[in-house]
């Protein structure tokens, strides 16, 4: 159990064009999804915290207009990245929480988004 | 605040030789502590965790873990590695809930490299 899907797993898209990435938690519900970014050889930073039904919080320095996040069910999540420039390009992971677990995340596999 | 701080960037060993890899934690209340392993282009997969009770923390594929509190340590053990060992290891810490979610922040990662 406690499995998280991340659609899609590679996307490559050309620069000033936006990217949808999905995140849904395949087994259980997820009433808190988290959305980080790693850079090559680098740890994973926190984006943005996102709460079924209402609006993401936003780590400081991550811009929101730029990366929309929407959780619409408890099940999904989506991360949006608008007008993607080549510095977007990086490795997306989605992580969820069980809405009856108070220090457990599971991850998804990642997307890898490159931007040309 | 809390952070993670994981001295060695890279770990090699050769195989069937035990190791250590080293994490150090602060935090200025009580913490989660946790180690997960991600492959080459994967998501990050949960090795073992540490929420209370025993110091000796066990998990998968033969890994171990020890919590030291006044060292303010969870360095991650295992007696015996295989080549299938070869991945990044990220070790990371949860203060539980702040400001309604809990919010975990990583290591920057060390990079188990086995020699056969």
């Amino acid at each position: 159990g406690a499995v998280v899907s991340q659609h899609p797993s590679r996307v490559i898209c050309k620069s000033g064009t936006s990217v949808k990435i999905e995140c849904r938690s395949l087994d259980f519900q997820a009433t808190t999804m988290f959305w980080y970014r790693q850079f090559p050889k680098k740890s994973l930073m926190l984006m943005a915290t996102s709460n079924e039904g209402s609006k993401a919080t936003y780590e400081q320095g991550v811009e929101k207009d730029k990366f929309l996040i929407n959780h619409a069910s408890l099940t999904l999540s989506t991360l949006t990245v608008t007008s993607a420039h080549p510095e977007d390009s990086s490795f997306y992971i989605c992580s969820a929480r069980p809405w009856d677990s108070n220090n457990e995340q599971f991850f998804g596999p990642g997307t890898r988004l490159t931007v040309l | 605040a809390q952070s993670v701080t994981q001295l060695d960037s890279q770990v090699p060993v050769f195989e069937e030789a035990p190791v250590e890899l080293r994490c150090n934690y602060s935090s200025s209340v009580s913490v989660y502590l946790f180690w997960y392993v991600q492959y080459p282009n994967q998501g990050l997969q949960l090795l073992l965790k540490y929420l209370s009770g025993s110091t000796l923390v066990k998990g998968i594929n033969g890994f171990e873990a020890e919590f030291n509190k006044s060292q303010t340590s969870f360095h991650l053990r295992k007696p015996s590695v295989h080549i299938s060992d070869t991945a990044e290891y990220f070790c990371a810490v949860s203060d539980g809930y702040s400001g309604g979610y809990q919010k975990v922040t990583f290591g920057t990662g060390t990079k188990l490299q086995v020699i056969p």
